[in-house]
């Protein structure tokens, strides 16, 4: 398997633009989350999916963000419109669900820049 | 709610033992994780500790204490390579099965 796949790797946008970013999880892996990373707050959780459902979006800062998960090798998340304080990595996991040791695999990452 | 804190930043000589703590303060959990992050890179996984005590692999260690709200991460014989952020994280026990992480602990290895 070629493991989680993100892409853009990299995204520079003007501020008002749509932003769409896109995840192909593992094959058989059925959670997935979307974190975003910046230096001052770390990896936080923006959303949950399992089993294509959305369990938990708690950490979505605004209506400006959405995601979805159409079905189980495709997710999406979008900015519209984005804003410069939205520059970020955003970081796209899959893992099996259930308890235990249920390690999350990474993709690469989005690199986004808001100007 | 919950959270994981872990000192921002460790430094250490090559060939040293290090290591990096992470309390918590979190209801029911399945476990305590570690991931390893190198700069421009995304984490990996590197240990797991469900029960209380020492898992070894290789030159890392972990270690959790539940009635301490405790762990840590022991790195043996440093190398260049190891320096990298490193992540507690745990996976919550309620029904959201959420995987959360610590703030990160960045290390960094001298000669």
């Amino acid at each position: 398997d070629a493991g989680v796949i993100q892409s853009p790797r990299h995204e520079v946008t003007e501020m008002g633009q749509e932003v769409t970013l896109r995840c192909k999880p593992i094959s058989g892996h059925n959670s997935l989350f979307w974190y975003r990373q910046t230096m001052m707050r770390g990896l936080e959780l923006l959303i949950y999916f399992n089993n294509n459902v959305p369990i938990d979006d708690s950490g979505m800062p605004e209506d400006r963000f959405s995601a979805k998960m159409p079905n189980a090798s495709f997710s999406t998340l979008k900015i519209q419109p984005s804003e410069p304080r939205d520059s970020a990595v955003y970081f796209c996991a899959s893992s099996v669900q259930g308890g235990g040791n249920t390690e999350a695999f990474f993709g690469q990452g989005t690199r986004l820049t808001v100007v | 709610g919950q959270s994981l804190e872990q000192p921002s930043e460790v430094t250490a000589v090559e060939g040293a033992i290090v290591q990096i703590n992470c309390t918590y303060q979190t209801s029911g959990f399945y476990g305590l994780s570690w991931y390893q992050q190198h700069d421009g890179g995304a984490p990996t996984f590197l240990s797991y500790n469900a029960l209380d005590g020492l898992e070894e692999t290789g030159r890392f260690s972990s270690f959790l204490s539940r009635s301490d709200s405790y762990g840590y991460l022991l790195l043996q014989e440093l190398q260049m390579k190891d320096s990298a952020s490193y992540f507690c994280a745990v996976r919550l026990m309620d029904s959201s099965y959420k995987l959360i992480f610590g703030s990160g602990t960045r290390l960094l290895v001298r000669p």
